[in-house]
């Protein structure tokens, strides 16, 4: 039973494409998370959302819009791919916003040529 | 400003010492919480420790101990006991309460090679 999931596992493709990645948690947790990962593995918040509303919206550029149809679920849309957003993304989900721990999922390794 | 710092790049220890990550913070927060992450080559992010700002003891959890010292506002991670499997990236996080929106964010991580 994977906790947190994302797909797709790797995202392959070109400059100026719009893309989405999905995130789905089975854990019952109420704030999920879109965190980038850079190549120097540097981890940024991205984007929050407790109970599907969004709390945290970090200085990221207009192309990237989240969408939480329920409170499993938070998904990550792309528009206007640059070679700069090259990066994993990984989704993550806590009980609350709150101090708890967050569980993260296997990450998306996204590649814009 | 840095509100997490890790200030060890790479460290390497030998197989069944303990080893000690730096990590310090700033806040001007009272209620905060701090974390610590392993990210093994695989790339999956695990959650390790959690450390409340109002908690008098230091965290424990198997053979990771997180050395807590308020005043010096550091959350080193300790682990006893190395294995090869521990080699990984060690991320040290923190948490913020009201005026930080209940951001998490992490410092820039040590790499930690367990010799054989």
């Amino acid at each position: 039973d994977t906790a947190v999931s994302q797909t797709p596992k790797y995202l392959v493709t070109q400059m100026g494409n719009d893309k989405s990645i999905k995130c789905e948690q089975n854990l019952g947790h109420d704030t999920m998370y879109w965190y980038k990962q850079d190549s120097k593995k540097f981890l940024k918040i991205m984007f929050s959302y407790n109970n599907k509303e969004l709390i945290i919206n970090e200085t990221v550029p207009n192309r990237f819009s989240p969408k939480s149809p329920d409170k499993a679920h938070l998904n990550l849309h792309i528009n206007s791919l640059e070679l700069g957003d090259s990066a994993v993304y990984f989704c993550a989900s806590s009980r609350d916003r709150a101090y708890n721990e967050q569980f993260f999922g296997p990450g998306t390794r996204l590649t814009v040529l | 400003a840095q509100k997490i710092t890790q200030t060890q790049p790479g460290m390497f220890v030998q197989e069944k010492e303990a080893v000690t990550l730096d990590c310090t913070y700033d806040t001007s927060d009272q209620s905060y919480g701090l974390f610590w992450y392993k990210q093994p080559s695989s790339g999956e992010m695990i959650f390790l420790i959690y450390q409340g700002s109002y908690d008098e003891q230091n965290a424990t959890e198997g053979r990771y101990s997180l050395n807590f010292q308020k005043a010096r506002k550091s959350a080193n991670l300790v682990i006893s006991a190395s294995q090869l499997g521990d080699s990984a990236m060690y991320f040290c996080a923190m948490r913020e309460g009201g005026t930080g929106g209940f951001k998490t964010i992490f410092g820039a991580g040590t790499r930690l090679f367990v010799k054989a």
